[in-house]
């Protein structure tokens, strides 16, 4: 079974700032992970995604994520956040060993973006 | 290419009446999962479909949530009936074959009174 914890429930920063949000996975076997955003009163749209290969992804909006398997972490990160950015962010995981069947979310990340 | 669609966006009812909720996912999508999700948490797997085959519905709550897919592609979710703690978000999503990611539909919000 794999379980997904999102270190921080909220994140305030200021435009333009970098931001890094914080991600752990656990698993006993293989997985994908991913990021999905959610803005206000809308279903989640994917942001980027690990299958395998370079442990450095790069998704839409300029946003990218960092697979780090000794820390089993996969954090995302955003060199300069835009108003736009404000949303909450969602890591997920599933096991390699199947395709899109048992996707399991952690809690979120409230960004939010001061002027 | 029409992403997945869900009705009602919002709903209100009181307690103890019933709820539907439609869901048409991506043309080609045999995987439908319905999620629930609570405010200010992640969403939660209800139940999966592969085409009108329900694989996994162990986190249905079956006393009073029911779900059918009879042909395949759109899908019902109902409540019967419904609680105060039954207010969410319900979320469709779907996903073809081989496919690693679910694509998402814009939720149905519900609130039970």
């Amino acid at each position: 079974a794999q379980s997904v914890t999102q270190l921080d429930s909220q994140v305030p920063v200021f435009e333009e700032a970098p931001v890094e949000l914080r991600c752990n996975y656990s698993s006993s076997v293989s997985v994908y992970l991913f990021w999905y955003v959610q803005y206000p009163n809308q279903g989640l749209q994917l942001l980027l995604k690990y299958l395998s290969g370079s442990t450095l992804v790069k998704g839409i909006n300029g946003f990218e994520a960092e697979f780090n398997k000794s820390q089993t972490s996969f954090h995302l990160r955003k060199p300069s956040v835009h108003i736009s950015d404000t949303a909450e962010y969602f890591c997920a995981v599933s096991g390699s060993y199947s395709s899109a069947s048992k996707i399991i979310f952690g809690s979120g990340t409230r960004l939010s973006i001061r002027p | 290419e029409a992403g997945v669609v869900q009705s009602p966006r919002y709903k209100i009812i009181e307690k103890k009446q019933p709820v539907a909720f439609w869901c048409n996912p991506i043309s080609g999508h045999n995987t439908l999962y319905w999620y629930l999700q609570n405010l200010g948490q992640g969403p939660e797997l209800l139940i999966r479909y592969e085409n009108e085959e329900a694989v996994d519905d162990s986190q249905l709550p079956k006393d009073r949530f029911s779900a059918e897919r009879l042909k395949g592609v759109d899908s019902t979710l109902k409540i019967q009936p419904a609680e105060l703690g039954d207010s969410a978000v319900y979320l469709c999503a779907s996903s073809a074959t081989g496919d690693t990611e679910a694509f998402f539909g814009q939720g149905t919000r519900l609130t039970v009174v």
